[in-house]
């Protein structure tokens, strides 16, 4: 079945240390985008890319890298310039004619990042 | 500022009875709006999207309105079961926009008791 893949499930970090989250997805989506959910708020936009090597920051970049080297690829690294990390990560993806390629339409089922 | 406003915050009722959740946007000029369920631990899954000239659109049990006079939304869950416990995300995007400015609602947390 087509979809995407978020791993791992749980993930700790300490402090002063980069992790890395994992989304595949195999969806032949050219879209893929990264956000961070916390209680009470809407999904905040971390960072999204458009085409292979190509991407952009969202509302929420500082502290956070990306990369883009394989059109079924979309890693995010949460780095020690991150305060506050602790929050569930969702992954998502679009392909054209849905609805606007910009916009996610699958998403995984999320990583949730907790300090130790 | 683009917001989309999501109520009530949380809902509990009884199996088998109707519901309604609502959503009120602000963002203009308007795209589409999505509505999303999401369950504990999980990411969401997309119900139904509608651009301005769509009224109404149904997808099983679910049953989206729109009216892009008042910048309204409003979800619609018939005959409800416990499957439908789940948070329910308000999704609008404005036209031409970037995926930086498609605004996600808060969402409302659906309980449905035995």
């Amino acid at each position: 079945d087509g979809g995407i893949t978020q791993s791992p499930k749980y993930l700790f970090r300490k402090e002063g240390q980069n992790v890395t989250l994992s989304c595949e997805q195999n969806l032949n989506h050219d879209a893929m985008y990264w956000y961070r959910q916390d209680p009470g708020q809407g999904l905040r936009l971390i960072y999204y890319s458009q085409i292979v090597n190509d991407f952009q920051k969202g509302d929420i970049a500082e502290g956070y890298s990306v990369s883009r080297e394989k059109k079924e690829s979309f890693p995010l690294t949460v780095t020690s310039a991150q305060k506050n990390p602790t929050a569930f990560y969702l992954c998502a993806s679009s392909g054209r004619g849905q609805g606007g390629s910009n916009q996610p339409q699958h998403f995984g089922d999320g990583t949730r990042l907790s300090i130790l | 500022k683009n917001q989309v406003e999501q109520s009530p915050q949380s809902l509990i009722i009884l199996e088998g009875k109707n519901c309604t959740l609502q959503c009120n946007y602000t963002v203009s000029p308007f795209s589409n709006l999505r509505w999303y369920k999401q369950d504990t631990g999980r990411g969401p899954v997309s119900l139904t999207i509608m651009t301005f000239s769509e009224n109404t659109k149904s997808n099983g049990r679910y049953t989206a309105t729109l009216d892009a006079d008042t910048k309204q939304s409003s979800l619609h869950i018939t005959a409800s079961q416990l499957s439908d416990s789940a948070s329910y995300i308000c999704v609008v995007s404005g036209l031409y926009s970037s995926a930086s400015k498609i605004i996600f609602g808060s969402g409302t947390r659906l309980s449905i008791r035995p």
